[in-house]
């Protein structure tokens, strides 16, 4: 069974840059939530998204959107980048809030 | 509204046991266990319900202590594939949806 995707792997930006970043849950996942983590720290809240509605909302600037599609699958875009928006974006999926979640291996984002 | 994690960082030897904990400043409805290794994405451990314990792997087990709003998780004969960063994560009592991980404690495993 595939896993939660996430694409792209990589990614080096521009300041000023917009970016988009996608994840694909593990099929039968509803939920997904997005973390943004730095080296060294655990991963940071950004938003959780069940069933195509936002669920929570970490303490991220207005720059931070995100959506999930009918499939389920989600965005995550960011403008205007900042040199401290680099770091690993990870995207996880579970049943439902209460349940464990799977992670995606990440996007891992240079902002140069 | 971070948890906080103890210890830092563990180094242990082969087989011997470690514990690690989590506290919370808020009222909780559940705690997650993490582990992460160097360049991979954390992998889920278990979740503690409040009013419940769940127990994940053999050997790994946690405890959840809804009134100190602490949670622990214990690693018994530890082999060298326990090695990694292990986090808790945590949703508050009101269930805002929002999973919070602490820093992270790491372990290292010497053989």
């Amino acid at each position: 069974d595939a896993g939660v995707t996430q694409s792209p792997t990589h990614l080096i930006k521009t300041r000023g840059q917009h970016v988009t970043l996608r994840c694909s849950p593990i099929s039968g996942h509803k939920s997904v939530s997005w973390y943004q983590q730095v080296l060294g720290q655990g991963p940071q809240f950004i938003f959780q998204y069940y069933e195509k509605e936002e669920r929570g909302r970490g303490n991220f600037p207005d720059r931070f959107s995100a959506r999930q599609f009918p499939n389920y699958s989600s965005e995550l875009n960011v403008n205007a980048l900042l040199l401290g928006d680099s770091a690993l974006y990870l995207c996880a999926s579970s049943l439902a809030v209460n349940t464990g979640y799977t992670f995606g291996s990440g996007t891992r984002l240079t902002v140069v | 509204q971070q948890p906080v994690q103890s210890p830092q960082a563990v180094i242990l030897r082969e087989g011997e046991d470690a514990v690690i904990n989590c506290s919370s400043s808020k009222a909780l409805y559940s705690v997650h266990w993490y582990r992460q290794k160097h360049g991979e994405a954390p992998v889920f451990l278990m979740i503690l319900l409040k009013g419940g314990e769940q127990k994940g792997h053999e050997k790994i087990s946690a405890s959840f202590n809804e009134k100190k709003q602490q949670s622990s998780l214990y690693l018994t004969a530890s082999q060298l594939s326990y090695s990694g960063t292990y986090f808790c994560g945590t949703e508050k009592a009101n269930r805002d949806d929002k999973i919070i991980f602490g820093k992270g404690t790491r372990l290292h495993i010497l053989p």
